[in-house]
């Protein structure tokens, strides 16, 4: 079975300080890896992907997730955090026909 | 190009009624994928519609179910509503097969089941 876990519930920086937030996964193979952003009262919005065609990847808004598979983790920065950043983020898998999401890491960022 | 679509946006109802949801993806999307969004169990997967067919189903019980016309909108049905089926369900839609590629989503349906 797989599963995403997502560590932090909630995630507070300051404007300028590194975002980094946390996703792992289990699968026993190569799962697909995605990055989703959630404003308020909106819909999900995708930041980014892996596919396996590389282990960094970069996404939209300055963000980027790094694949490493002896961790089995797919983490999510972004070097310095702007207010605009405040919002939900969900780390997703997909294996064959499932897909599963993470329970979300809620960012706030203080000015 | 427009976004997806859903309607209602805000829907009260009572236990035991049922109640459908409608979703119009983006156009040239053939993809129609549906969510459930608790505070309590985070975003679920309920079902995926690929050119009118049902390609993948999550582990909802049969009072769930949806369906896709030939222009791709899609509508969801939840029958014999429970407390517990309050929530924002949220539709999205990829041009191929969701589960591998972007997925675009509405702003949600927000249920109240009381």
């Amino acid at each position: 079975a797989q599963s995403v876990t997502q560590l932090g519930s909630h995630v507070s920086v300051s404007e300028g300080a590194l975002v980094l937030l946390r996703c792992n996964y289990s699968s026993s193979v190569p799962p697909y890896l995605f990055w989703y952003v959630q404003y308020p009262n909106q819909g999900l919005q995708l930041l980014l992907k892996y596919t396996s065609a590389a282990t960094l990847v970069k996404g939209i808004n300055g963000f980027e997730a790094e694949f490493k598979k002896s961790e089995t983790s797919f983490h999510l920065t972004k070097p310095s955090a702007h207010m605009s950043d405040a919002a939900e983020y969900f780390c997703a898998v997909t294996l064959g026909d499932d897909m599963r999401f993470g329970a979300g890491t809620r960012l706030t960022v203080k000015p | 190009k427009a976004g997806v679509t859903q309607t209602p946006r805000y829907l009260i109802k009572t236990r035991g009624q049922q109640v459908t949801l409608s979703c119009s993806p983006i156009s040239g999307h053939r993809s129609v994928s549906w969510y459930q969004q608790t505070p309590g169990q985070g975003l679920q997967f309920l079902f995926e519609y690929f050119s009118e067919t049902q390609r993948n189903k999550g582990n909802f019980p049969g009072r769930f179910s949806g369906r896709q016309f030939s222009n791709s909108r899609s509508e969801m049905n939840v029958s014999t509503l429970e407390l517990g089926d309050s929530a924002l369900y949220l539709c999205a839609s990829s041009p191929d097969r969701a589960l591998y590629n972007e997925q675009f989503f509405g702003p949600g349906t927000r249920l109240t089941v009381l």
